[in-house]
């Protein structure tokens, strides 16, 4: 298996555009998590999906952030309008739902918000 | 209250000395389990070691050993015989409740020092 699969790695974008960030989850996971990572706040739980279902939304900062997962292969993040506050990486990552399996991580994507 | 506790923010260790990395956690599960990551300066999160709640015995992998206190509520990681490529931001996280959701800590940075 490739991993979990996270695009586009990079992302650039100015201030009040729509930003949308993708992942595709270990074949077979059943959760899958959205984390934003930055200095100031450290590793931070936005979503959570159990079976495709959000289970806890309560880490998304603000009404300006979405989070999809139409299928069990694909989830997206969306942030509109974008503000540069927004500038951090964010993972993916996804695992079986038991308590004793890791979380596979996505390589990242590193958004910028100009 | 937090649910996992990472006093250190950073640590030095001379190369090939071992070091301790602290985490404490909160839950009032029976059933939960404990994980640490590796996450270099390249940005990926690499898993390194689990322990499970009903383990009895500490967890090892390599280099790698949980030391695992469940009436403390901690989990350290020891590292053996440090390695210039151990340098690194650690992080502790815990995986319980009815949805077996993570929780990370705020992670420590260890230095490794020739």
């Amino acid at each position: 298996d490739a991993g979990v699969i996270q695009s586009p790695r990079h992302e650039v974008t100015e201030m009040g555009q729509e930003v949308t960030l993708r992942c595709k989850p270990i074949s077979g996971h059943n959760s899958l998590f959205w984390y934003r990572q930055t200095m100031m706040r450290g590793l931070e739980l936005l979503i959570y999906f159990n079976n495709n279902v959000p289970i806890d939304d309560s880490g998304m900062p603000e009404d300006r952030f979405s989070a999809k997962m139409p299928n069990a292969s694909f989830s997206t993040l969306k942030i509109q309008p974008s503000e540069p506050r927004d500038s951090a990486v964010y993972f993916c990552a996804s695992s079986f739902g038991t308590a004793g399996t890791e979380a596979f991580f996505g390589q990242g994507t590193r958004l910028t918000v100009v | 209250a937090q649910k996992i506790t990472q006093t250190q923010p950073g640590m030095f260790v001379q190369e090939k000395e071992a070091v301790t990395l602290d985490c404490t956690y909160d839950t009032s599960d029976q059933s939960y389990g404990l994980f640490w990551y590796k996450q270099p300066s390249s940005g990926e999160m690499i898993f390194l070691i689990y322990q499970g709640s009903y383990d009895e015995q500490n967890a090892t992998e390599g280099r790698y050993s949980l030391n695992f206190q469940k009436a403390r509520k901690s989990a350290n990681l020891v590292i053996s015989a440090s390695q210039l490529g151990d340098s690194a931001m650690y992080f502790c996280a815990m995986r319980e409740g009815n949805f077996n959701k993570f929780y990370f800590g705020s992670g420590t940075k260890l230095n490794v020092k020739p």
